[in-house]
């Protein structure tokens, strides 16, 4: 069985641009969870889909945006890029709403120039 | 605001070593707690899953505690090995429905 999987890899932007993350979910989960691990800050949740809608939202400024869709795969938008935004963003899945185990991908390291 | 508090922040031991790493939460109203392993520039892998009704859970050489009357967790890990040096997160899913997490324990078992 596949376990979740992000793309791209690592990701190289300047300020100002616009970043799009992608993350697809173990088969049969419906939940995808978005994490940002910036240095020093430790990791943060940013966003939560079940269903293809928004559950839950960490706080983070509205440029971070995503969607869910019918296959269940998300993708994360990081609009008008700062510096900060330089982090590893985990995407997570699972097969219930918060009970069950959030199953971690590896990962896309975006750095901001 | 909810928080998860892990002690120590790094930890080096000779191989071989039984250890405790120390989690510490302030919202009574968890879900369930887990322990994760973070290799360096990775994801992370779940170890260990406590639901809110359960003490403890083992798998190998691992055993996680959960305390929620005193907002504790601790991950023992037995005979330790270099390939267990790592970074141990733990977080708990509360009453906000997101796993919060601690900042992590960076663990070096030396050879």
């Amino acid at each position: 069985e596949a376990g979740v999987t992000q793309s791209p890899t690592h990701l190289i932007k300047t300020r100002g641009q616009q970043a799009t993350l992608r993350c697809s979910p173990i088969s049969g989960h419906t939940s995808v969870y978005w994490y940002q691990q910036a240095l020093g800050l430790g990791l943060q949740f940013l966003l939560w889909y079940d269903e293809g809608e928004e559950r839950n939202r960490g706080n983070f400024p509205p440029r971070f945006s995503g969607r869910q869709f019918p296959n269940y795969s998300s993708e994360l938008n990081v609009n008008a890029l700062e510096l900060e935004d330089s982090a590893l963003y985990l995407c997570a899945s699972s097969s219930r709403r918060y009970q069950e185990t959030q199953y971690f991908g590896p990962g896309t390291r975006l750095l901001v120039l | 605001k909810q928080e998860v508090t892990q002690i120590p922040a790094a930890l080096s031991v000779p191989e071989g070593e039984n250890l405790v790493l120390n989690c510490s939460f302030t919202d009574s109203a968890i879900y369930n707690l887990q322990w994760f392993r973070q290799d360096p520039g990775k994801g992370l892998t779940s170890l260990l899953l406590i639901q809110s009704s359960q003490r403890e859970q083992t798998s190998g050489r691992l055993n996680a505690s959960l305390d929620k009357s005193s907002g504790r967790s601790t991950l023992y890990i037995a005979a330790s090995q270099p390939g267990d040096s790592a970074t141990y997160l733990c977080a708990h899913i509360g009453s906000n429905y997101k796993l919060t997490f601690g900042k992590g324990t960076l663990l070096t078992v030396n050879p």
